[in-house]
């Protein structure tokens, strides 16, 4: 069964600081996809990225960065320069792809890190 | 464009009451689903629609009952509410047939309390 392990409960930094939200994942499949979602205060899920088993380049996106490690079984993102619209909780998912299962986009969530950024 | 929406936003029932969770989208997906969120747990899938006119349990389907009225629309049941149902339910939609590759876009959520 699939698995994602997001242990870091809340974390509190002071805006400008850099911030790492953790995320490791437990799969059988050689083919998988790992996701993260933010959500604000207002309560929606906002997705910001979605990176597959056979990607392990790191990604940039302005002030986020995701680290993909394989080996390690870790999905890791970065905040640089965090502001306080970075106050939320962040999930991290993780979807399967199982040959002759049920093709659904069926996605495991973590628990959710709340970041909280102080002025 | 509204993306997903979900009516009501706030509901708070008595135990043994019913009511039906709306959601309706305006992308042209495929796929929906059904999930609930509660403190410390992430979000886990109730029920899923892969495609108009099939729907499948998830992971808590236990007290629900869903419809998929047509491509838009999906709703979740709930036909005698208990106190552990009290949570947060959020719909969601993709593109669908792609598998893992699916990506999940959300509604608002709609806040549940059942006394």
């Amino acid at each position: 069964a699939q698995k994602v392990t997001q242990a870091q409960t809340e974390i509190s930094v002071v805006e400008k600081e850099d911030v790492t939200l953790d995320c490791v994942y437990e799969t059988r499949d050689t083919t998988y996809y790992l996701f993260w979602y933010k959500q604000p205060p207002s309560g929606e899920l906002v997705f910001l990225i979605r990176r597959n088993s056979f990607d392990e380049q790191n990604e940039i996106s302005g002030r986020y960065s995701w680290n993909f490690q394989k080996s390690t079984s870790s999905f890791n993102f970065t905040i640089t320069a965090s502001q306080v619209v970075d106050s939320a909780v962040y999930f991290c998912a993780l979807s399967e792809w199982s040959a002759g299962g049920t093709s659904y986009g069926k996605l495991t969530f973590g628990q959710g890190t709340i970041l909280t950024v102080h002025p | 464009n509204a993306g997903v929406t979900q009516t009501p936003k706030f509901q708070v029932l008595k135990t043994g009451q019913s009511m039906t969770l709306q959601c309706a989208q305006d992308m042209n997906h495929n796929s929906m689903y059904w999930y609930r969120q509660d403190p410390g747990m992430g979000l886990r899938l109730i029920y899923y629609s892969a495609s108009e006119g099939t729907t499948d349990k998830g992971e808590v389907p236990n007290g629900y009952n869903v419809s998929r009225l047509n491509k838009r629309e999906f709703s979740l049941r709930l036909e005698s509410a208990a106190p552990s149902q009290t949570s947060v339910y959020f719909c969601a939609s993709s593109e669908g047939g792609a598998g893992a590759r699916d990506t999940q876009y959300f509604g608002p959520g709609t806040r549940l309390t059942v006394l």
